[in-house]
């Protein structure tokens, strides 16, 4: 059981590239989430998905798109990288039910230069 | 948007001494849920302790404890027998009933041997 991998650990992008960062889970969770995190700051909603074929938009998903096509994958695509895209993304998982605690990736930090 | 305020940048704390962590939260629901999470310098995020809001008695995990003044809208983290293993950065979180999670900024601690 490997939880919440995340894929790649770091990386270097030039502005206008384009990348997507892999999460993938194997606890058959259905709620699935991406979040950044910049520097000295909390983690900030990007997008949500609650199942399968399911996402919406959290706090800031501008500049960024997701896909949710089976339960264990939820990669977050970045088109455009733009410099305030640089910081530390963080995907995470939790069971649909009352008391949900969330499963958290080891991170991804994305440098945009 | 639900807001969660923490208003200790930092702290610190002897080892094996006491000390609390404070997050206060804006939110208009009655029904949603707490939590603390831990970061060390791996990046990790580590599910600490969490509380049910309809829930009056304050959740205990070990040298864990939270102090939940609901009206308040306070939740309060306190760490007794402080260990050099505790030190990292604490997140407060809340978590709606649209299972969205808001983050406050952290604090981070120190234990000092």
């Amino acid at each position: 059981n490997a939880g919440v991998t995340q894929t790649p650990k770091f990386r270097i992008l030039k502005i206008g590239q384009s990348m997507t960062l892999q999460c993938a889970q194997d606890m058959n969770h259905n709620y699935m989430y991406w979040y950044r995190q910049d520097p000295g700051m909390g983690l900030k909603l990007i997008y949500y998905s609650v199942g399968a074929g399911i996402t919406d938009k959290g706090e800031v998903p501008n500049g960024y798109n997701v896909s949710r096509s089976t339960t264990e994958d939820f990669p977050l695509r970045l088109e455009l990288a733009a410099p305030s895209q640089t910081s530390v993304y963080f995907c995470a998982s939790s069971y649909e039910r009352r008391v949900n605690t969330q499963y958290f990736g080891p991170g991804t930090r994305l440098t945009v230069l | 948007a639900q807001t969660v305020t923490q208003s200790q940048p930092e702290m610190s704390v002897q080892e094996a001494e006491t000390v609390t962590l404070s997050c206060t939260y804006d939110t208009s629901e009655s029904d949603y849920y707490l939590f603390w999470y831990k970061q060390p310098p791996s990046r990790q995020m580590i599910l600490v302790i969490r509380q049910e809001a309809y829930k009056q008695q304050n959740a205990t995990e070990n040298r864990f404890s939270v102090n939940f003044q609901k009206a308040a809208k306070s939740f309060s983290l306190k760490i007794s027998d402080s260990q050099l293993g505790d030190a990292a950065m604490y997140f407060c979180a809340y978590r709606n009933t649209g299972n969205q999670f808001y983050f406050g900024t952290g604090t981070s601690l120190t234990v000092i041997p």
